[in-house]
């Protein structure tokens, strides 16, 4: 089946560690797209990107890094420069094409700093 | 800017009950319109959408009408049951530049049996 997986589930981080989150999918889509969800708010993008070896801040880039070697591959850094990095973090695909297309959403990882 | 606004939650309902969840827009442009669904511990999945003014977007007695004149696409269910109690996201989406989705804060929605 075609999707968008993310690993892992829950992250748990010491504070002044680096750590990626993984976002692969199988549906041949040009762009993904990395966003941060915190409790009672909505979601608020991270980083995009529209084609392989491109990449784009969002609006809340500080702090975080991000990679596009693979089509398939969109993996999340998460520095120590990042202030408050605990959040649930979700991974997002798209065909290139049309504004109406539909964005697909994987699972999630919930990410706590200790 | 482009911004959405979604009626504070959570909402609570009795099973059978009908639904309306309000949704207004601020956008530079014409977007396309969504609602988002999220069971708790999951990502998101699509409701459903409206590309432009007066089209309907529907799916499993969801519906949601692009409203241009007031710039809205309010969420609507005849009849609710337990199962549709999740957290539920207006977004809007330019043809232009990074083709992100901008969404609201989002509204919980609670049905008692």
């Amino acid at each position: 089946d075609g999707g968008i997986t993310q690993s892992p589930k829950y992250l748990f981080r010491k504070e002044g560690q680096n750590v990626t989150l993984s976002c692969e999918q199988n549906l041949n889509h040009d762009a993904m797209y990395w966003y941060r969800q915190d409790p009672g708010q909505g979601l608020r993008l991270i980083y995009y990107s529209q084609i392989v070896n491109d990449f784009q801040k969002g609006d809340i880039a500080e702090g975080y890094s991000v990679s596009r070697e693979k089509k398939e591959s969109f993996p999340l850094t998460v520095t120590s420069a990042q202030k408050n990095p605990t959040a649930f973090y979700l991974c997002a695909s798209n065909p290139r094409g049309g504004f109406a297309d539909t964005q697909y959403f994987g699972p999630g990882t919930r990410l706590t700093v200790l | 800017g482009n911004s959405v606004t979604q009626m504070e939650g959570p909402v609570t309902l009795s099973e059978e009950a009908f639904l309306t969840i309000n949704c207004t827009y601020t956008a530079t442009g014409y977007p396309s319109l969504f609602w988002y669904v999220q069971y708790p511990g999951e990502g998101l999945q699509l409701l459903l959408k409206a590309t432009k003014a007066d089209d309907k977007g529907s799916n499993k007695g969801f519906e949601a009408t692009y409203r241009k004149e007031t710039t809205s696409f309010h969420l609507e269910k005849g009849s609710v049951q337990v199962s549709d109690s999740a957290v539920y996201f207006c977004a809007l989406r330019l043809d232009t530049g990074r083709r992100a989705l901008t969404f609201g804060s989002g509204t919980r929605l609670q049905v008692q049996p």
